[in-house]
């Protein structure tokens, strides 16, 4: 199955960029998937890669995809403290989403 | 009202009860999961079920059942609760265009003692 990896913490300062890891095992995972926690909820989609892609950006969030190293990551962009939160990155492959232990990301002023 | 409801939001259960939690949605979508999530190891899938009568085991199973009672109703139940499944408790919906992603409901955080 899918292993997912990511560093479990990141500090930024309020208006730097923020750069969120993930490294993933399976070359065939056909989606990518990035999910934002916020403390006593769910998650919430922010966005999605398609496996042949190599970038993807919306508004603030911009998606990195190497295939090659099987590595992904998200940038935001001017990061505010509604930023701080917990940020899951997931792989689709077959029948499941196959999730990473997710980074906190803690926005200090 | 949320797409996907869980009920209870928070359930603090003995060891040894048999507790149930539910879950529905509004989305019309064919495909539910419930994951468990615990600090560190992200999110784990329990069970999953492409329509009412195609219900499927995920990686951590031991200890779980499920029903889909209904297109929109997907429950998890824990046959005799350990303190070990402690955790929170997600559902969650997808389409079958994988563009959309899967909508999670708010979660169950249950405490078993």
């Amino acid at each position: 199955g899918e292993d997912v990896e990511q560093s479990l913490f990141l500090s930024v300062r309020e208006g730097d960029s923020s750069v969120i890891n993930c490294t993933y095992t399976d070359s065939s995972s056909t989606y990518l998937y990035w999910y934002k926690q916020e403390p006593g909820a769910g998650l919430q989609l922010l966005t999605y890669i398609f496996s042949n892609m190599d970038m993807k950006q919306d508004q603030r969030l911009t998606v990195l995809l190497n295939k090659k190293d099987k590595h992904l990551s998200l940038r935001i962009a001017d990061t505010q403290t509604g930023d701080s939160a917990i940020y899951f990155c997931a792989g689709f492959n077959d029948y499941k989403l196959s999730f990473g232990a997710g980074t906190t990301v803690t926005v200090r002023a | 009202d949320a797409d996907v409801t869980q009920t209870p939001r928070n359930r603090i259960t003995k060891t040894g009860k048999r507790i149930m939690l539910e879950c529905s949605q509004t989305k019309g979508h064919d495909r539910m999961y419930w994951y468990r999530q615990d600090p560190g190891l992200g999110l784990r899938l329990i069970y999953y079920s492409f329509d009412v009568k195609d219900i499927n085991k995920g990686e951590i199973s031991d200890g779980y059942s499920v029903s889909r009672q209904a297109q929109a109703k997907f429950s998890l139940s824990l046959e005799s609760a350990i303190p070990n499944q402690t955790a929170l408790y997600f559902c969650a919906t997808r389409p079958r265009d994988l563009g959309y992603g899967y909508t999670f409901g708010s979660g169950t955080r249950l405490t078993v003692v």
